[in-house]
């Protein structure tokens, strides 16, 4: 079982729209739709803000979105915010009973 | 509105057993949600340690099946950690969190935990 493959970081001025990567196999992202997304916060837990590939949970706010082709899940976070600078991190179902986070991704606000 | 809490010793010896409790507040435990750990080693990333489901049924991280187990105390509205054999990889930040159809949605704050003797 081995971790999802996530940019270690990317960056984007404000305004702009970022995507973040997750890519996996055909046993986890890839063969099911149940990933999610955290943002996290240093000394903080971790939030959702994406699940089920797509949704958002109530009160987080519609510019983060996410999608999925083929082994690869996204998050993309539209009109960037200084607020947004933190690590971002991808969790899918790996197969029998089983579930796996990615790396996590530090996105920069220039 | 559910709230978790981490709680138990926050050093271990090498070779010892860690033990975490999780209190469960604002509902029950006994409702069809599964219970889980997520631990993270200082300034690394996130681990899945594995869930328990009201009924008791578990599922654990393969890498940490044979030094883990879950358990639940209903009556005290609370779960439970114990993982066994520790070494200083163990020591990390654990999270106890709900997982409620295929998501975690609630978060305790975290608790560290330092193995050392």
């Amino acid at each position: 079982q081995s971790a999802l493959t996530q940019p270690a970081s990317v960056s984007g001025s404000p305004g702009q729209s970022v995507t973040i990567s997750c890519t996996g196999t055909g046993t986890d992202v890839g063969g099911f739709n149940f990933v999610s997304w955290y943002q996290q916060f240093p000394g903080n837990a971790p939030n959702l803000i994406i699940y089920h590939v797509t949704d958002r949970p109530p009160g987080v706010s519609d510019r983060f979105s996410g999608s999925k082709s083929g082994n690869t899940a996204s998050l993309t976070i539209s009109g960037l915010q200084p607020e947004d600078e933190t690590t971002y991190y991808c969790f899918s179902f790996s197969g029998v009973r089983t579930w796996v986070f990615g790396g996590g991704t530090k996105l920069t606000v220039l | 509105q559910v709230q978790l809490q981490e709680s138990g010793p926050g050093l271990v010896e090498p070779s010892g057993t860690l033990s975490l409790t999780c209190a469960v507040s604002g509902d029950s435990i006994n409702i069809e949600y599964w219970w889980s750990w997520v631990r993270q080693p200082p300034g690394k990333g996130l681990e899945w340690i594995g869930k328990i489901y009201h009924t008791g049924v578990t599922e654990y991280n393969p890498s940490l099946k044979s030094r883990v187990n879950f358990s639940l105390d209903k009556s005290k509205n609370q779960f439970s950690l114990n993982l066994k054999s520790v070494t200083a990889a163990d020591t990390a930040v654990y999270y106890c969190a709900r997982d409620g159809d295929f998501r975690f949605d609630t978060w305790g704050p975290g608790f560290l935990v330092t193995v050392s003797s």
